[in-house]
């Protein structure tokens, strides 16, 4: 079971460059979700899919985009890059959007390192 | 601003002491989770617990969650060196279970 794989793991851009974090999970989860963490901070979130079919804006959506191509794969995608994006991009999955069942418990993947020239 | 705030921010204890980070957060929540996260690595969940709960145990670890205060504690006891990293909480919120919101987190360090 490899559970969340995010690719790739390093990237280097330009400014102005587009780019697409690929993130799929084998864990038949329902909801996917894309966060940023920035040196000595905690995560924020950018972007999460309840389920199939839908995206909603996270605290941070700004230069991002993303689609939720099947159940198990989520990208997101930098259409023109900014040095401010420069961060560590987690995926992650949980089973459901149910709290009181604490079916949304995230599992993370291992992480994309991105950076912005 | 962020749903969670954690404080402290850097804790540093001798092996075998306890410690205790807190967390507070904003809005409503539907429950709340505290994950590890060790250095440059992801993050792993450790426990999580309902609104409608109070206190909940897992081994060397005990959460607290007071919701008139907003607020929730992570205790952990007899502390290890394994137990260094980095710990933050995470809300889903009442208004939306599926959007989960992250804390500023506290850096733990375990001195042998």
């Amino acid at each position: 079971n490899a559970g969340v794989t995010q690719t790739p793991k390093f990237q280097v851009l330009k400014t102005g460059q587009s780019m697409t974090l690929q993130c799929a999970q084998d864990m038949n989860h329902n909801s996917m979700y894309w966060y940023r963490q920035d040196p000595g901070m905690g995560l924020r979130l950018i972007y999460y899919s309840a389920s199939e079919g839908t995206t909603d804006k996270g605290e941070v959506p700004n230069g991002y985009n993303v689609s939720r191509l099947n159940k198990r794969e989520f990208s997101l995608r930098l259409e023109s890059a900014a040095p401010s994006q420069t961060s560590v991009y987690f995926c992650a999955s949980s089973e459901a959007s149910s709290g009181l069942s604490g079916a949304n418990v995230l599992t993370f993947g291992a992480g994309s390192r991105l950076t912005v020239l | 601003s962020q749903q969670g705030e954690e404080d402290p921010q850097a804790l540093s204890i001798q092996e075998g002491e306890n410690a205790t980070m807190n967390c507070s957060y904003k809005t409503s929540i539907n429950n709340l989770q505290w994950y590890r996260q060790n250095s440059g690595r992801g993050l792993v969940h450790l426990i999580l617990i309902r609104s409608n709960e109070r206190e909940k145990h897992s081994g060397r670890l005990r959460v607290t969650l007071d919701t008139s205060k907003k607020s929730s504690s992570l205790l952990i006891t007899a502390s290890r060196a394994a137990d260094t990293a980095s710990y933050f909480c995470a809300t889903a919120l009442y208004s939306s279970a599926s959007k989960i919101i992250f804390g500023s987190g506290t850096r733990l360090s375990i001195r042998p």
